[in-house]
């Protein structure tokens, strides 16, 4: 297991395509979340799930954004009719909760570059 | 909300000297903080969170929650500390998701 593992590594799209991203997070890995990162910006929550349930997204997600992660391994970003403002670097990250603290270890892949034309 | 923040977005110093990564957060509940950083053409990774209590890599980081600041300190920098570094928080009441600050690039100069 060499960790997240995210397809595309890049992806040049012209406005109003739309694009689909993979993540393989660590196999016994029971937590999947989506960051989106611009430049000179920290990562910016975008959705997470615990196994196949989606439990969280961000109200900053508009609704051409849709998230998968149909058997609870991997799981599917795609943005439809996708904008300029979309360009940005798309981070995977998993882990594996147990119990209610907030404090696990979040490990994060190299993510996926979009560039929106 | 959650809210991060780290004031600087660029700290230079030389090898051997001490070096603090300033964060302040605002969140009126109990959080949890962690410091994450990215090497050059490497992934972002956990360096340490607070619940830990832990050193790593010479890093110690204390909360203040009365000053609501997690602050980064190193007392001798080395050149391989050059990174992006960025504070996050979470909490079980912010339903788990971490709010992360704008970073702040490390250079050690030799």
């Amino acid at each position: 297991d060499t960790g997240v593992s995210q397809n595309p590594r890049h992806k040049i799209t012209k406005r109003g395509q739309n694009v689909t991203f993979r993540c393989d997070p660590i196999s016994e890995h029971n937590r999947l979340y989506w960051y989106r990162q611009t430049l000179g910006q920290g990562p910016e929550f975008l959705t997470y799930f615990q196994n196949e349930a989606q439990l969280e997204k961000s109200r900053l997600l508009s609704d051409r954004f849709s998230a998968e992660r149909p058997k609870g391994s991997f799981s599917t970003l795609e943005i439809q009719r996708t904008e300029q403002g979309d360009s940005a670097m798309y981070l995977c990250a998993s882990s594996f909760r147990a119990g209610g603290t907030p404090n696990e270890k979040l490990f994060f892949g190299s993510g996926t570059q979009l560039s929106v034309l | 909300a959650q809210r991060v923040t780290q004031p600087e977005k660029l700290l230079s110093v030389f090898k051997g000297a001490p070096v603090e990564l300033k964060c302040n957060y605002s969140y009126s509940g109990s959080p949890e903080l962690f410091w994450y950083v990215q090497y050059s053409r490497q992934r972002l990774q956990l360096l340490l969170r607070h619940i830990s209590r832990e050193s790593i890599k010479g890093f110690t980081a204390d909360l203040n929650k009365g000053e609501t600041s997690f602050h980064l300190k190193k007392p001798f920098a080395q050149e391989e500390d050059s990174a992006m570094y960025y504070c996050a928080l979470t909490s079980k009441a912010a339903g788990n998701k971490l709010t992360f600050g704008g970073g702040t690039r490390v250079l050690v100069k030799p």
